[in-house]
């Protein structure tokens, strides 16, 4: 049992290149969510998705798509990759059960550099 | 915007209590307190959660006030690996898609 998973750990782009982060769970979730840390700061949800096949923004979805195809695989996509997006960036799920609120497990983390 | 305030920093020596505070004076009565922590350059890691009454598992004890309007978070024998962010993070019982909105956290360091 594997938990969350992030591919790559890390990458380096320059400025309009774009590329695809996976996030993968192994636990049956429901819930996916990808999340962005900047130095010093807290965790900023992008988008999340509440099952297979749907997403939802979430406070800074600018610039960034995504998509569930499978329930296991949360992708994140930057198409046109900015500096402004240098961040270390989490993906997280939670199995909700009844309406409760259930808790978020997190991936490692893939740390982005856009020069 | 996150709904808690937290002490930026605290310290602690290594076995003894930690205790750390966070004010939520405008929770609801549905929605619960939960607490995170991240360790350096890790995820975040779910510690606790409570409603109203007063929680502990094998990590921490978790105290509400009986307004509701703070709670203490408590790890009973601080180790140097309990060196932490912790968030205390209000979310309403009928949270639609389960968003955590996290704030600036408090940065424990537990020394020698």
């Amino acid at each position: 049992n594997a938990g969350v998973t992030q591919t790559p750990k890390f990458r380096v782009l320059k400025t309009g290149q774009s590329m695809t982060l996976l996030c993968a769970q192994d636990m049956n979730h429901e819930y996916m969510y990808w999340y962005r840390q900047d130095p010093g700061m807290g965790l900023r949800l992008i988008h999340y998705s509440v099952g297979e096949g749907t997403t939802a923004k979430g406070e800074v979805p600018d610039g960034y798509n995504v998509s569930r195809l499978k329930k296991q695989n949360f992708l994140l996509g930057l198409e046109s990759a900015a500096p402004s997006q240098t961040s270390v960036y989490f993906c997280a799920s939670s199995y909700l059960s009844g309406g409760a609120i259930d808790t978020q497990y997190f991936g490692p983390g893939t740390r982005l550099t856009v020069l | 915007d996150a709904k808690t305030t937290q002490p930026p920093s605290m310290d602690c020596a290594e076995g003894r209590a930690a205790n750390l505070p966070c004010n939520h004076s405008t929770i609801s009565g549905n929605e619960y307190v939960y607490w995170y922590r991240q360790i350096h350059s890790q995820g975040p890691q779910y510690i606790i959660h409570g409603l109203k009454n007063n929680e502990t598992n094998e990590m921490a004890s978790l105290i509400i006030t009986e307004d509701r309007k703070s709670s203490t978070l408590i790890l009973p024998h601080a180790t140097l690996r309990d060196t932490a962010v912790y968030y205390c993070i209000v979310i309403p019982r009928d949270n639609q898609g389960g968003k955590l909105i996290f704030g600036q956290g408090t940065e424990l360091s537990v020394k020698p």
